[in-house]
């Protein structure tokens, strides 16, 4: 069984549209992060939630609404697509809020054309 | 322009050499450190872990180090294997609720 899951693995896009990436967790944790790679495979968290509340938002654009319908999910919506979204995407999971070992999927790969 | 100093640093080791990864942390109030690998196409696995109030944890052919006073972490696996290329990150836990990550090292092994 896969303990955190995103889809799609890829995802191509044009500029200005809008598309969501899933994420699931099936690991009983209470928090959930987004973390976005870049192309020089630099990793940098854009939110947290625990137990469903946003916890951290790492000045990301507005553009970027993270959800989290139960604390089993979270999903990445992104309105506008830009070319600079261009990146991996990965959804994370931990017991604690950053004491403890995050769980990753495997990643999206957003490319925006 | 030209980025400076993102290049990912690589290291080459042979099959069966012992290999040391290092990370210089920037948060002297750090309390809790990760090694993660990325194998290509994947998410990041856990490999070991530190808390701040040990120097040294040793897992299996995988061992962490942390030296405080320099805020340096490394990691040393030993008898190194061609399963064993992949990116490493260092990550710490910053005491503000969120593990940030260092830039990584490609490990490159040769059989």
């Amino acid at each position: 069984d896969t303990a955190v899951s995103q889809t799609p693995k890829y995802l191509v896009t044009q500029m200005g549209n809008d598309k969501s990436i899933k994420c699931e967790q099936n690991l009983g944790h209470d928090t959930m992060y987004w973390y976005k790679q870049d192309s020089k495979k630099f990793l940098k968290i854009m939110f947290s939630y625990n137990n469903k509340e946003l916890i951290i938002n790492e000045t990301v654009p507005n553009r970027f609404s993270p959800k989290s319908p139960d604390k089993a999910h979270l999903n990445l919506h992104i309105n506008s697509l830009e070319l600079g979204d261009s990146a991996v995407y990965f959804c994370a999971s931990s017991q604690l809020l950053g004491n403890t070992e995050a769980f990753f999927g495997q990643g999206t790969r957003l490319t925006v054309v | 322009g030209e980025s400076v100093g993102l290049h990912l640093p690589t290291l080459s080791v042979q099959e069966g050499d012992n290999s040391i990864i290092n990370c210089a942390y920037s948060n002297s109030a750090s309390d809790y450190f990760i090694w993660y690998k990325q194998e290509s196409g994947k998410g990041p696995q856990f490999i070991i872990d530190i808390r701040s109030n040990m120097d040294k944890r040793q897992g299996q052919r995988v061992t962490v180090l942390l030296n405080k006073t320099v805020k340096h972490l490394s990691l040393q696996i030993a008898a190194t294997q061609p399963g064993d290329s992949a990116v490493y990150f260092c990550a710490e836990n910053t005491g503000f609720q969120k593990l940030v990550f260092g830039t990584g090292t490609r490990l490159l092994v040769s059989p």
